[in-house]
């Protein structure tokens, strides 16, 4: 199964803000990332958060850590319909970078 | 500059037939990944490169996989006598260095599908 663990899906209403909820596993952690995959596309990425931080911000998007409870979270403000892709969560060990299964945002108008 | 760049974009073959994909990192970038999507998957991690060199080869699914790494530049992924399911999203991925604090950086992968 996955180290990492997404909800698979998410709506929203253009304007309103998504929150995207990650949780994993290993707390030797040192970098946690967001990633979005738009259709055809590789994966871009989209911000990350080292370990010992527990909020960053960038724009529209803020993420949010929980150290002790193995959760990371994505909200992005005012979703808009370019929005919409799937979006991975990843964490890094070592040389390894696990990813989650993605959650499919979809924006509605 | 220029990111990573894969070929072919889409790729049809017959079961039993042998097919190779390729990866052009962005130059500079020292780690070479490949990962594989399938529908409605998360990413399978395949191997990765430090240069010419895959330390560690356990990720491939079975034998019938190969990979390397030419120059520290250019990498291929093999597959022999393809099977329905290998069919998926092959994505490389580069980074400059092995680590966290390197991010990956993807091109935009694959799509290979045996009949």
């Amino acid at each position: 199964g996955e180290d990492v663990e997404q909800s698979l899906f998410l709506s929203v209403r253009e304007g309103d803000s998504s929150v995207i909820n990650c949780t994993y596993t290993d707390s030797s952690s040192t970098y946690l990332y967001w990633y979005k995959q738009e259709p055809g596309a590789g994966l871009q990425l989209l911000t990350y958060i080292f370990s010992n931080m527990d909020m960053k911000q960038d724009q529209r998007l803020t993420v949010l850590l929980n150290k002790k409870d193995k959760h990371l979270s994505l909200r992005i403000a005012d979703t808009q319909t370019g929005d919409s892709a799937i979006y991975f969560c990843a964490e890094s060990i070592g040389n390894d970078m696990r990813f989650g299964a993605g959650t499919r945002l979809t924006v509605k108008p | 500059g220029a990111g990573v760049s894969q070929s072919p974009s889409n790729k049809v073959t017959e079961k039993g037939k042998d097919v190779e994909l390729r990866c052009d990192p962005i130059s500079g970038h020292t780690a070479l990944y490949w990962y594989r999507q399938s529908l409605g998957q998360g990413l399978e991690f395949l191997i990765y490169f430090q240069g010419n060199s895959a330390p560690d080869k356990s990720g491939l699914p079975s034998d019938r996989f190969s990979a390397e790494r030419t120059g520290g530049s250019v990498s291929t992924l093999t597959i022999q006598r393809t099977q329905q399911e290998d069919s998926a999203v092959y994505l490389c991925a580069s980074s400059l260095a092995l680590g966290g604090n390197s991010p990956l950086h993807f091109g935009n992968g694959t799509r290979l599908t045996v009949t």
